[in-house]
This record gives structure tokens, C-alpha cells and sequence, in this order.
């Protein structure tokens, strides 16, 4: 079975804190996709990041950095020095070896205060 | 490029009543997603299409929802007849390959059941 869980509901932090978002997954498959989508208040979902399951290396985009561990089935997201413009909900997704499910997690609402 | 456009953005109905929505995908992509988001959770994975062939709606309750992708191009949501639960936001997405792309969403469509 695939299962993506992100155990943190909500976050608070004060502006230019960073802050980590978990995520965990659980999939029989060798070969899978992990992602990173944004949902600002506006509703849009926002693609942020894929990573595939023989790729381990850790990634970085400006304030955003990526953590994958197939060790621990975790893909954990990182914001450095958080903006306001972060406050949203983070969902962490995962697509299986065929391409024809996908599933995202809960998602972790995340609130930068100024 | 245009992204990925949803009409209506919202639609109240009554319990028992039909309602459909409309999706016009990035041109060019082959993949089309059907998503439900209830406030609060993640979106789920109602239908993938692969141009007009559906590839999994697994999660699709076929008893009261439909959907099609005639031409290969747009797609229809319809609900019939609605209940109380059905009240969410239904999302669509599309992507060059299968869901081991990144997808870009629309804006969706809140419906509201009463």
C-alpha cells in the first residue's frame, strides 16, 4: 500500500526562522516519485519538487532544501530564513512505479509570523 | 503558456441536485487528473485520463460520479445525484506523462451542498 504522512497538522514561526516540514512514506514499489506541492491561501496547488527513488541527493532552491533518506522513507522540506510569502499548506505526494496513483499527504499548514 | 483552467470556480446546489464541472488542460499535455480536496485533507485522486482513455479511477464513486475526456483534450466532472459530503473542491491537473510528472493544477471548483 502507498501512504504518505505528514505528522505535523500546523506550524507557527516568527519571520526569518527555518523551519522543516516532515513527511513520511510507505510504498512496496523500488521504483517511486516523491514531490513537494504549495497551496497558498489563494487555493492553487504549486508543484515545488519531484525526486525519484534512486536519486538521494539532497537538493537545494535558493531558501528551499530537499532531505530524502530511503533509510528512514522520508523526503523532508526546509525553509531558511522563512517570509510571510511561505505561509501556506505544504503537501508532500508520492507516485508509485506504474505512474497511474497518486497520493498526497495530509499537508502541514505553515504560518510565518512577521 | 495558459495554465490549466476550471469553470465553474463555485457552485452551490442541493442535495439530489446534478452539477458539473469543466476542465481545459495545459495544451499539449496527456494526462488529465480529477482531485477532490475536503477542508482539511489532502487532495484525492478521483480519475487519471491518458489522452481520452481512462488509465485508474479506482476512487471514483461510480454510482453518483462521471467523468470524460472526449477528443482528448477537456474534461467533465459530473455529479449525480449530490450529497452532503460531496461538498469540497474538485481540482484538475494535468501533465505531460504519467503521475511520475509534475502536475499543474487549476484553480478548482468549490462546491457547496446544502
Amino acid at each position: 500500500a502507498q501512504k504518505v504522512t505528514q505528522a505535523q497538522t500546523e506550524i507557527s514561526v516568527v519571520e526569518k526562522e527555518d523551519v522543516t516540514l516532515d513527511c513520511v512514506y510507505e510504498t512496496r514499489d523500488t521504483t517511486y516519485y516523491l514531490f513537494w506541492y504549495k497551496q497558498p491561501p489563494s487555493g492553487e496547488l504549486v508543484f515545488l519538487i519531484r525526486r525519484n527513488s534512486f536519486d538521494e541527493q539532497n537538493e537545494i532552491s535558493g531558501r528551499y532544501s530537499w532531505n530524502f533518506q530511503k533509510s528512514t522513507s522520508s523526503f523532508n522540506f526546509t525553509i531558511t530564513a522563512s517570509q510571510v510569502v511561505d505561509s501556506a499548506v505544504y503537501f508532500c505526494a508520492l507516485s508509485g512505479n506504474t505512474g497511474n496513483q497518486f497520493y498526497f499527504g495530509t499537508g502541514t499548514s505553515l504560518t510565518v509570523i512577521p | 503558456e495558459a495554465g490549466v483552467a476550471q469553470s465553474p470556480r463555485y457552485k452551490i446546489i442541493e442535495k439530489r441536485q446534478s452539477v458539473a464541472f469543466w476542465c481545459n488542460p495545459i495544451s499539449g499535455h496527456a494526462t488529465l487528473y480529477w482531485y477532490q480536496q475536503i477542508l482539511g485533507q489532502g487532495p484525492k485522486l478521483l480519475i487519471q485520463f491518458q489522452n481520452n482513455g481512462v488509465v485508474d479511477d479506482s476512487q471514483l464513486p461510480k454510482d453518483r460520479f462521471s467523468a470524460e475526456r472526449l477528443k482528448g483534450v477537456d474534461s467533465t466532472l459530473k455529479i449525480q445525484p449530490a450529497k452532503l459530503e460531496d461538498s469540497a473542491v474538485y481540482l484538475c491537473a494535468s501533465s505531460s506523462g504519467t503521475a511520475a510528472y509534475e502536475q499543474y493544477f487549476g484553480p478548482g471548483t468549490r462546491l457547496t451542498v446544502t
